[in-house]
């Protein structure tokens, strides 16, 4: 099946630690995106890229760290600098000349 | 900072019923969607809508695009309970090509009763 896998569901992260959530497309899409959900907030973006090796920041990218070594990949890491971590993050990814987006199933993350 | 903002924040209707929802944005947009989200899961692109179009159907679906008044509406008509999701607008307001990206606002909590 064709789509966006984010693993895990549920990541628990201690305090200090740094902790890195996947994201993997076969897609063959070139862009990819990052968002955080908190509650009553929608979704906020954290960074973004558009093809390998490079990416932007989106509104809230402190704390948070990401690379596209591959198309297919788009790890995101919460670094210990991220104070509230605590969130439902979102992966995203978009073809080349399509507007619409298409979204992974999502990663809960809960501080310890 | 938020493009989009949905009015209103929950709304409860009937099955059979129609539902409205409403989005407003500030700045000037390439195009409009329209985004379902079930609790706990992904977002699920519903409809786009372009800056130089009025209206668009997709179903039970209408949407409505006001670019004078910087506003949306997501019509869906007679609802059922597997309807019952969030539903969020989402605005293009980049320059496209290099920076596509999309702003989402806060959402709609619909709930359809059986």
């Amino acid at each position: 099946d064709g789509g966006i896998t984010q693993s895990p569901k549920y990541l628990f992260r201690k305090e200090g630690q740094n902790v890195t959530l996947s994201c993997e497309q076969n897609l063959n899409h070139d862009a990819m995106y990052w968002y955080r959900q908190d509650p009553g907030q929608g979704l906020r973006l954290i960074y973004y890229s558009q093809i390998v090796n490079d990416f932007q920041k989106g509104d809230i990218a402190e704390g948070y760290s990401v690379s596209r070594e591959k198309k297919e990949s788009f790890p995101l890491t919460v670094t210990s600098a991220q104070k509230n971590p605590t969130a439902f993050y979102l992966c995203a990814s978009r073809n080349r000349g399509n507007e619409k987006l298409f979204f992974g199933s999502g990663t809960q993350l809960s501080v310890l | 900072s938020q493009q989009g903002e949905e009015d209103p924040q929950a709304l409860s209707i009937q099955e059979g019923e129609n539902a409205t929802m409403n989005c407003s944005y500030k700045t000037s947009i390439n195009n409009l969607q329209w985004y379902r989200q079930n609790s706990g899961r992904g977002l699920v692109h519903l409809i786009l809508i372009r800056s130089n179009e009025r209206e668009k159907h997709s179903g039970r679906l209408r949407v409505t695009l006001d670019t004078s008044k910087k506003s949306s509406s997501l019509l869906i008509t007679a609802s059922r309970a597997a309807d019952t999701a969030s539903y969020f607008c989402a605005t293009d307001d980049s320059s496209g090509g290099s920076n596509y990206k999309l702003t989402f606002g806060k959402g709609t909590l619909l709930t359809v009763n059986p």
